[in-house]
């Protein structure tokens, strides 16, 4: 069965780093997202990617957020300068014809 | 904005049964229902979309009233394989927002 994958799966920062978060989604999926979820909190949306744009985004998603297919097929989540509130897991998501379908996530800690 | 659900927290013997309700405030054009292990990743369980339509899996089954913006989960006979923490989630846009969750644990 497809699945998305996820690299890292995990990754300690300093503050102030930049870090590139990567994702390989399921080959005929056109519709993407970034999801982050704080320890014991609900998973929130970040953006939703469509057609090599950004289709839509959320409050949390400020300048400090892109995203990129950089060749096609690997879709990737950059935080320009990293902060401790940061510190969360981040799921990439593709979806099919209805559901989505959730990598398995990269932990990101912000020291 | 995002959907509301209930209860926050539900414990089980296995074999029992639970609902987990979820609301909103704005119209739904469809539900979303995930599960998601402590650790892992939230999994697909089934999607309602207006007009009734149902996709999902065969042993788990959900409500959608359009008119009153909420729908349910029903699981059945619950499994120790059930416990983990229920989200339903509906597209504001291509925005995705999930609700707070409900944390179910079944009990041998």
């Amino acid at each position: 069965e497809p699945e998305v994958t996820q690299t890292p799966s995990h990754q300690v920062t300093q503050m102030g780093q930049e870090v590139i978060l990567r994702c390989v989604p399921i080959s005929n999926h056109l519709y993407f997202y970034w999801y982050r979820q704080i320890l014991g909190q609900k998973v929130e949306f970040l953006v939703s990617f469509y057609n090599n744009e950004i289709s839509e985004k959320s409050e949390i998603f400020d300048d400090q957020f892109s995203v990129e297919r950089p060749d096609g097929s690997n879709f990737t989540l950059k935080i320009r300068s990293t902060k401790l509130e940061d510190s969360a897991m981040y799921f990439c998501a593709t979806r099919g014809a209805y559901e989505q379908y959730f990598g398995p996530g990269t932990r990101l800690t912000v020291t | 904005q995002q959907p509301v659900q209930s209860p926050q927290a539900v414990i089980l013997r296995e074999g029992e049964d639970a609902v987990i309700n979820c609301s909103s405030s704005k119209a739904l054009y469809s539900v979303h229902w995930y599960r998601q292990k402590h650790g892992e990743a939230p999994v697909f369980l089934m999607i309602l979309l207006k007009g009734g339509e149902q996709k999902g899996h065969e042993k788990i089954s959900a409500s959608f009233n359009e008119k009153k913006q909420q729908s349910s989960l029903y699981l059945t006979a619950s499994q120790l394989s059930y416990s983990g923490t229920y989200f339903c989630g509906t597209y504001y846009g291509q925005n995705f927002v999930f609700g707070p969750g409900t944390r179910l644990s079944v009990l041998p």
